[in-house]
C-alpha cells in the first residue's frame, strides 16, 4: 500500500514557468514532509522540508505548501530552469524508531529552454 | 567534501556470485539505511541500523544481509544475486538529535552503487 501518493508522474515546463508537484498521504501520524531532488546516476538530495505546524515554507525558488486538513502537500518551483530537470520525490515520516521515510513514486521534471 | 561515501560506484557481478557494497560516513550519525532503487522507481528501504540495533524490513529478501562494524561503516551483502537484484543501492544516514526542541529527520544520501548482474 502506497502511503504517499505523488502526481504527476512526469512534467514538462517551459523555462521561467512554474512547476507544481502534488502529494497526498493518509497516515495522520506523519509529522515530517521532505522533498528530495535526484539527478540521473546520483543519490537523492534534500531540497526542502516542512512540518505540519506551518502551511508554507519557502527557500529561494522552492516553496512547499501544506494542507493538513486535506492531507496534501505540494512543491512549487518558481522560474523553473533547465538545471532543475531531475526527478523529485516527496516523502513523509513520523517520529518513532528510525523515522523511516515513505517515498512517493517520483515526478520526472523536464524544463525546456 | 563527501559525507556519505559509497564504494564501489559501479559493481558488476555474475548471477549467484556474492557481492558486498560498502558505505562510510564522516557525519557520526546514529542511523544508517540501505535502500534499493530500480529504474524510474522510488527508493525502497531494505533495512536500517539504529546504532548497533539492526532492523529488517518485512519484505526484504533473505538474500540481503547487512553488517555495521562501527559507527562509520555499513555493508550490504547480497549472497546470491539474481537478475532482479540489478539496481542502484543507496546508503543514507540520519543523526538522532534535537535542535531547539525539534527532532532532526533529514536523511543524507550517498551517491549510490549501480549493481549490474550478468
Amino acid at each position: 500500500q502506497q502511503q504517499v501518493k505523488q502526481s504527476p508522474q512526469s512534467l514538462i515546463v517551459q523555462k521561467g514557468g512554474i512547476s507544481i508537484i502534488n502529494c497526498a498521504y493518509e497516515n495522520t501520524a506523519f509529522d515530517y514532509f521532505p522533498w528530495y531532488q535526484q539527478f540521473p546516476g546520483k543519490g537523492p538530495a534534500l531540497l526542502i522540508a516542512i512540518r505540519p505546524d506551518v502551511s508554507e515554507k519557502k527557500e529561494g525558488r522552492f516553496t512547499i505548501s501544506f494542507n493538513k486538513s486535506a492531507k496534501q502537500f505540494s512543491l512549487h518551483i518558481m522560474d523553473s530552469q533547465p538545471g532543475d530537470s531531475a526527478t523529485y520525490f516527496c516523502a513523509a515520516s513520523y517520529g518513532t524508531g528510525a523515522n523511516n521515510l515513505f517515498f512517493g513514486t517520483g515526478t520526472r521534471l523536464t524544463v525546456i529552454p | 567534501d563527501a559525507m556519505v561515501i559509497q564504494n564501489p560506484r559501479y559493481q558488476v557481478t555474475q548471477f549467484g556470485k556474492p557481492v558486498t557494497l560498502s558505505c562510510s560516513q564522516t557525519l557520526n550519525h546514529n542511523v544508517m539505511y540501505w535502500y534499493q532503487q530500480k529504474s524510474s522507481q522510488a527508493p525502497k528501504l531494505l533495512f536500517h541500523y539504529y546504532d548497533k540495533d539492526f532492523n529488517n524490513e518485512a519484505d526484504t529478501p533473505d538474500n540481503f544481509q547487512s553488517r555495521r562494524p562501527n559507527t562509520s561503516f555499513c555493508f550490504l551483502d547480497i549472497r546470491s544475486p539474481g537478475l532482479g537484484d540489478a539496481a542502484m543501492y543507496l546508503c543514507a544516514t540520519r543523526p538522532v538529535r534535537w535542535e531547539r526542541g525539534i527532532r532532526t529527520d533529514t536523511q543524507y544520501f550517498g551517491p549510490g552503487t549501480r549493481l549490474t548482474v550478468l
